[in-house]
């Protein structure tokens, strides 16, 4: 197996809601990230875990928690979003957190708040 | 701070016209520099990964080479389907996150 495996593909949540993204590879990847991508942007990282321990937050907002149960999962639970935090969110793993041998991004997440 | 500039923004190629697509980085010490396509609403998908100076890789119609301040992506005879937005990202030595240029929107026409 070779994939990183995101889900839902789409959902479309509103304001006062809470939901939980998903992200599931099973390479033997140590390393795990979540992505925002807004339309015609590059990719911009939020967190990483490395050894299902959180090493990087990237100053985001408290109303995304991420949650690594195991070295093979990945969720992002959203509460309380806003309409701007629309957007492709990708979840990506690598070998070690120093993306040695690359990295392996799912298909992503179209989030719509309304 | 890194800095990843990617030129052009856009560009429509001709089936079989060659071209090239660059990426300029500014990066203290570069661990790694990736070649990504995406296409629209997926996640990326892996290209190349260079790590020194000198460096060349090779995927059937794609050439990545890289220099100590930028990377060029080589299309030669491209076709429709590599019709997609070629993304650039580096990490810095000791790092632990990718940092991307705004990526080129390729189309080729049939």
């Amino acid at each position: 197996d070779t994939e990183v495996t995101q889900t839902p593909k789409h959902l479309v949540m509103g304001m006062t809601n809470k939901k939980s993204l998903k992200c599931e590879q099973h390479m033997g990847h140590r390393a795990m990230y979540w992505y925002k991508q807004k339309a015609k942007k590059p990719p911009e990282l939020m967190f990483v875990y490395s050894y299902e321990k959180l090493s990087i937050n990237e100053s985001v907002p408290s109303r995304f928690s991420p949650e690594c149960p195991n070295s093979s999962l990945l969720n992002l639970h959203l509460h309380a979003l806003q309409p701007e935090d629309s957007a492709l969110y990708l979840c990506a793993s690598s070998l070690f957190s120093g993306g040695d041998y690359g990295y392996t991004f799912g298909s992503g997440t179209r989030l719509t708040v309304v | 701070e890194d800095q990843v500039t990617q030129s052009p923004e856009a560009l429509r190629l001709q089936e079989g016209e060659s071209s090239s697509l660059n990426c300029s980085y500014t990066v203290s010490g570069l661990r790694g520099l990736f070649w990504y396509r995406q296409d629209p609403g997926k996640g990326p998908e892996f290209l190349f990964t260079l790590y020194s100076a000198g460096e060349e890789k090779e995927k059937e119609r794609l050439k990545a080479t890289l220099t100590k301040k930028e990377s060029f992506l080589h299309i030669t005879a491209p076709k429709p389907e590599d019709s997609a937005t070629y993304l650039c990202a580096v990490q810095e030595r000791g790092a632990q996150k990718l940092v991307f240029g705004q990526g080129t929107r390729l189309t080729i026409n049939p």
